[in-house]
C-alpha cells in the first residue's frame, strides 16, 4: 500500500537553529498538508499546499515558517529560527484531491525537540 | 466554521460493536463528514467520510442522520487495535474549502 514517508523520524535542534523536515507525498497525490501535534494536546493543521503554492495557511504559520516543493517528490517544511515552543510531532499528508472530499493519507511524523 | 462535539471518552469490550457519537448542529450544505483516528505514537488515519447518505467501508460503517446535524461511526467488532482517538472532523468543499481541523476526538479504549 502506498504510504507517506517522513525524515527523519526524531529531530533535536538547538533554540535559533534553523530546521528542514522531509516528507515524500504518495506520488500521484496533487494536495500537500503539514499538521502537527504538541505533546497531549491537538492535531493543528499549518498549512496546505497545490500546483507549487499555498493554498491554505494556519496563524501558527508564519513568518519562521515556508514550504517548498523542490524537486518531483519532496515535500519539505522550514522553521528558520526554532523555538523552544515548536517542540512538536510534525505529520505531512498528501491527497489526490482537495481534502473536502476525499481521504488524507498522513505520514509516521518528525518528532522535533528543540533544546 | 462548522464544529463537532464527542464525548472525551468510551469504552469498548473486544469483539462487541462499538458506536461513536458526534454532534454537529451547524453543519452546512456542502460539509463533508470526516472520520479520523489515531493510534498511539502514530499520524492520523482515515476511517471514512461521507456527505448525505450512509456509507460501508472495510473499516466501518457512517450512519448519518437524516437532518445531518448528527452522526455515528460504527466499528462492528472492536479489536485492541481499534484502541485510538476518534475525530470527527467536517470539511467544506467548493470554494470555501477547508483543511481538516481536529478536534480533541473521543479515546475509545477496547477491553480483553
Amino acid at each position: 500500500e502506498p504510504e507517506v514517508t517522513q525524515t527523519p523520524s526524531h529531530q533535536v535542534t538547538q533554540m535559533g537553529q534553523e530546521v528542514i523536515l522531509r516528507c515524500v507525498p504518495i506520488s500521484n497525490h496533487l494536495y500537500f498538508y503539514w499538521y502537527r501535534q504538541i505533546l497531549g494536546q491537538k492535531v493543528e493543521f499549518l498549512v496546505s499546499f497545490y500546483n507549487n503554492e499555498i493554498s491554505e495557511k494556519s496563524e501558527i504559520f508564519d513568518d519562521q515558517f515556508s514550504v517548498e516543493r523542490p524537486d518531483g517528490s519532496n515535500f519539505t517544511l522550514k522553521i528558520r529560527s526554532t523555538k523552544l515552543e515548536d517542540s512538536a510531532m510534525y505529520f505531512c499528508a498528501s491527497s489526490v484531491l482537495r481534502e473536502s472530499n476525499t481521504e488524507a493519507f498522513f505520514g509516521q511524523g518528525t518528532r522535533l525537540t528543540v533544546v | 466554521d462548522a464544529k463537532t462535539t464527542q464525548p472525551n471518552s468510551m469504552e469498548s469490550n473486544e469483539e462487541e460493536p462499538v458506536h461513536l457519537p458526534c454532534n454537529h448542529s451547524t453543519i452546512s450544505g456542502t460539509d463533508y463528514i470526516h472520520w479520523y483516528r489515531q493510534l498511539p505514537s502514530q499520524g492520523p488515519e482515515y476511517v471514512i467520510h461521507g456527505l448525505t447518505s450512509n456509507v460501508n467501508n472495510r473499516m466501518a460503517s457512517l450512519a448519518i442522520a437524516e437532518d445531518r446535524k448528527s452522526s455515528t461511526l460504527i466499528l462492528h467488532r472492536a479489536t485492541l487495535r481499534d484502541a485510538a482517538v476518534y475525530y470527527c472532523i467536517l470539511s467544506r468543499s467548493g470554494a470555501g474549502n477547508t483543511p481538516l481541523v481536529f478536534g480533541k476526538g473521543t479515546r475509545l479504549s477496547v477491553i480483553a
